[in-house]
């Protein structure tokens, strides 16, 4: 049992390019979060699911875009990358009871040439 | 949404107690407070939640003062392998948007 992976854990790409970091979940949890983590910012959060198809915006949604076609699955797109965007992203899920803690993956570095 | 302020740095000697606080002067009343843990390389994790008065579990404890204003995260006996981050939120269960900032940062010394 997995838990909680993301893929690729560390990708390079370059400015313009389209860019999508996966993320999947064993644990059947509703609520499924994605977060970028930069120097002096802390963890922001990009984009949430509720459920599937069920998405809405965080802190920081420009220049993302996410689909959740299933319950396990929560790929973040970058539709055209920008240098900007270089980060740590970090994916979480939670189920929808009351202690309400996120379980988080190993994270994917991405680097914007 | 609450807002949270909690030292940026911390250094202790390995067995030492530590005691990390954290400030939220407009913690709501369904506000309940959480703290997680990330490791260099690794997401967060989570350690304890508490509403009010004190929460222990094998990892710690969870100290929240009567008016609630603040709470101080408490790490038994540290060791080496307790440096990392750590994170106080502020937020109704439920709540998606919660914030992390960006922590305290816990170094121990051998």
């Amino acid at each position: 049992d997995a838990g909680i992976t993301q893929s690729p854990r560390y990708k390079i790409t370059e400015t313009g390019r389209q860019v999508t970091l996966m993320c999947h979940q064993t644990w059947s949890h509703s609520y499924m979060f994605w977060y970028r983590q930069d120097l002096g910012h802390g963890l922001r959060l990009i984009y949430y699911s509720a459920a599937a198809d069920i998405t809405d915006k965080g802190e920081v949604p420009d220049g993302y875009v996410v689909s959740r076609s299933k319950t396990e699955n929560f790929p973040l797109t970058l539709e055209s990358a920008t240098r900007s965007q270089t980060s740590v992203y970090f994916c979480a899920s939670r189920t929808s009871g009351s202690t309400d803690t996120q379980y988080f993956g190993p994270g994917t570095r991405l680097t914007v040439l | 949404l609450a807002k949270t302020t909690q030292p940026i740095s911390m250094d202790s000697y390995e067995g030492q107690e530590v005691n990390i606080t954290c400030s939220h002067n407009n913690i709501a009343t369904n506000d309940y407070i959480t703290w997680y843990q990330q490791f260099p390389s690794q997401g967060p994790r989570f350690i304890i939640q508490g509403y009010k008065t004190k929460v222990t579990n094998e990892v710690a404890s969870l100290f929240i003062p009567a008016d609630r204003k603040s709470s101080t995260l408490s790490l038994p006996r540290v060791s080496l392998s307790d440096t990392a981050v750590y994170y106080c939120l502020v937020g109704a269960v439920g709540y998606q948007k919660v914030t992390f900032g960006i922590g305290t940062k816990l170094q121990v010394i051998p």
